[in-house]
């Protein structure tokens, strides 16, 4: 099935530290959405995005919706230790399709 | 407070059996998915479902099977047919297919066989 390509993959860093990450496709889509999920549990909605350019921010994390609609990133600053667990991207057009995951670790 | 909950957060099967997941929902939503997820590969779609006594394969449907009885309650069946049934399901809902606010998750089953 169709995937959304999210890179890195995994992250190591410092606390502190300001953390980015991207998705990109082939496809465009209509909405873009970026989830959390801790260890052992379901993803959490983090941030939605709804128009091409839009530029969120919940507290720390800030992402955007790319302007030709293919892409979007995510932004963390200033790091901690519970930033820790992965994060997905996931583009809609119709059902959601999912990026791979970036596994975050965060040295106190 | 609404939300999904799945059960249980353990399941240990030996191979061969069959094994029921359970996912239900009190946010009245109408589509309900289980995804599996495997170390390093995200989320993989197994079925969907848009309505009561309607469902939809996903990416990897071999090997399972599911029910929509009820609007509430998306059950996902691992048949002894699923080669490496180990892994973490998940069950999310949303408002409809089209889930413009995103999905609501589980927390997840993990399955284990021993």
């Amino acid at each position: 099935g169709q995937q959304l390509n999210q890179s890195p993959q995994s992250m190591f860093i410092q606390e502190g530290e300001d953390v980015s990450m991207n998705c990109t496709s082939s496809s465009i889509f209509n909405t873009w959405l970026w989830y959390k999920q801790d260890p052992g549990e379901g993803p959490v909605l983090l941030i939605a995005l709804y128009k091409a350019g839009e530029l969120t921010s919940n507290g720390r994390l800030t992402a955007q919706f790319g302007t030709t609609r293919k892409d979007s990133f995510l932004n963390i600053s200033a790091s901690i230790p519970s930033d820790v667990g992965i994060y997905f991207c996931a583009g809609q057009k119709g059902k959601l399709i999912f990026g791979q995951g970036t596994e975050l670790s965060v040295k106190p | 407070d609404g939300g999904i909950t799945q059960s249980p957060k353990y399941l240990f099967r030996k191979e061969g059996q069959n094994v029921t997941l359970s996912c239900e929902q009190n946010l009245n939503h109408d589509a309900m998915y289980w995804y599996r997820q495997d170390p390093g590969q995200g989320l993989r779609l197994i079925y969907y479902s848009q309505i009561v006594n309607d469902f939809q394969k996903g990416d990897i449907a071999e090997g399972y099977s599911v029910s929509r009885e009820k609007k509430e309650s998306f059950p996902l069946t691992v048949t002894s047919a699923q080669k490496n049934p180990t892994a973490f399901y998940l069950c999310a809902s949303s408002i409809d297919l089209g889930g413009v606010y995103g999905y609501t998750f589980g927390s997840g089953t993990r399955l284990t066989v021993v």
